[in-house]
């Protein structure tokens, strides 16, 4: 499973565009990118995956270089509901096997 | 119906209880999965159910005992549990190639005293 590293902790202001990277240096030909957004007492939320290139959907958008190693996650004009911890996983997800890494803790401020 | 709903949502139980958690979800996922997170840490993987069968058991110690009767539930039995073990416990649902990323419930919060 390839390892990942991110920031443990981010601060930004409401209205701001926020890009979180994930570094994966030995990512697999198999594997896909995974992001994952937790709250306070509650389950993991799936966000985004994505292969390679550009991944868009109504809440953020996945940016993949060509050589994946490493990741981007953007999150457009947040407010303070974003305030969260952010996981970046990488793995094949047909071996049924997700692990989570350390994940980046974000805080919105007013 | 695009949940994974855990139950209970607290137990404290005592170091000689036995007790159960449960999961249930309607969205056809054939995959299912127990996950156990300590506060400030990442979640970490239990087990793993494939079409109602344990295909992956990450060492867990045998007081955890999990159990798949159908497609739409899961079990996880508690016996003789630690203190070390209180924890967020929570249950999680993917079509089995994982692709669409995995649904999790909002978990059980267990307390061993």
């Amino acid at each position: 499973l390839a390892k990942t590293t991110q920031p443990i902790s981010m601060d930004s202001y409401e209205g701001q565009e926020v890009n979180i990277t994930c570094s994966h240096n030995n990512i697999a030909t198999n594997d896909y990118i995974t992001w994952y957004q937790q709250f306070p007492s509650q389950g993991p939320r799936f966000i985004i995956q994505g292969y390679k290139t550009k991944v868009t959907n109504e809440v953020a958008s996945l940016f993949i270089p060509a050589d994946r190693k490493s990741s981007t996650l953007s999150l457009p004009r947040v407010s303070l509901s974003d305030t969260a911890v952010y996981y970046c996983l990488v793995g094949d997800p047909r071996a049924s096997k997700i692990i989570f890494g350390s994940g980046t803790r974000l805080s919105i401020r007013p | 119906d695009t949940e994974v709903t855990q139950t209970p949502k607290h137990l404290v139980m005592g170091m000689t209880n036995k007790k159960s958690l449960k999961c249930e979800q309607h969205m056809g996922h054939r995959a299912m999965y127990w996950y156990k997170q300590k506060a400030k840490k990442p979640p970490e993987l239990m087990f793993v159910y494939s079409y109602e069968k344990l295909s992956i058991n990450e060492s867990v110690p045998s007081r955890f005992s999990p159990e798949c009767p159908n497609s739409s539930l899961l079990n996880l039995h508690l016996h003789a549990l630690q203190p070390e073990d209180s924890a967020l416990y929570l249950c999680a649902s993917s079509q089995v190639s994982g692709i669409y990323g995995y649904t999790f419930g909002s978990g059980t919060r267990l307390t061993v005293v």
